[in-house]
């Protein structure tokens, strides 16, 4: 099946620097790739995603890369503000029937100081 | 538009007992999906509902869980008899097409 590394396990970063999150997947078939922001006490929320047949994609301050042959995908967010920190999970999944079935990476403990 | 709901938020049991955790889906949602976080580890996969079908159950850990959705609405997930090990976050997230699942808050379930 389908396995997800993602890193680092923690960010630390000043308020405005840029913060990037990488992770590798091992299945070839995957080809959606979506990001979720998980805050204290809340499920996570869905910020950004990217299908296969895409290399990169923005929206605003959030950018996400893939590299469907080196099987990467990478989060970078610009001018980080305070309000980002949280922890940053990636996923990966196939198509056909078995497009619900999300595999998480780790999670990255994002802290933006001020 | 009210977001996925889950019920309870948290719940705490002693081994051998049995806990149902209830998920309201965003309305219109045809795909509903179960996941858990155990403690430091990832977010695993459960199972996946289509209506009121099970589309995937491959990430059910055992037959101490069960999970229904009558009706197509709302689903539960029943643990009996709850396990040390089944202690976690599990959430339940719903979605209108293939992709773009929305998540809900989670039920935090400790098991003494």
């Amino acid at each position: 099946g389908e396995n997800v590394e993602q890193h680092p396990s923690t960010l630390s970063v000043q308020e405005g620097d840029s913060a990037v999150i990488k992770c590798t997947y091992s299945d070839s078939a995957s080809n959606y790739f979506p990001w979720y922001k998980q805050e204290l006490g809340k499920g996570p929320q869905l910020i950004i995603d990217i299908r296969s047949n895409v290399g990169e994609k923005k929206d605003q301050r959030i950018a996400v890369t893939l590299n469907k042959t080196a099987k990467h995908f990478s989060l970078h967010i610009t001018e980080t503000q305070p309000e980002d920190s949280a922890v940053y999970f990636c996923a990966a999944t196939g198509g056909g029937t078995s497009y619900g079935k999300l595999t998480f990476g780790q999670g990255t403990i994002l802290t933006v100081h001020p | 538009e009210a977001g996925v709901t889950q019920f309870p938020s948290h719940s705490v049991i002693e081994k051998g007992q049995t806990v149902t955790l209830r998920c309201d889906p965003i309305s219109g949602h045809d795909n509903l999906y179960w996941y858990r976080r155990v403690m430091g580890k990832e977010i695993k996969f459960l199972l996946h509902f289509v209506k009121e079908s099970k589309q995937d159950e491959s990430g059910m850990p055992n037959n101490r869980f069960l999970a229904e959705r009558t009706g197509g609405t709302y689903s539960t997930l029943k643990v009996q008899p709850a396990e040390l090990e089944d202690s976690g976050v599990y959430f339940c997230a719903s979605s209108q097409g293939a992709l773009a699942m929305f998540f809900g808050p989670g039920t935090r379930l400790t098991v003494l």
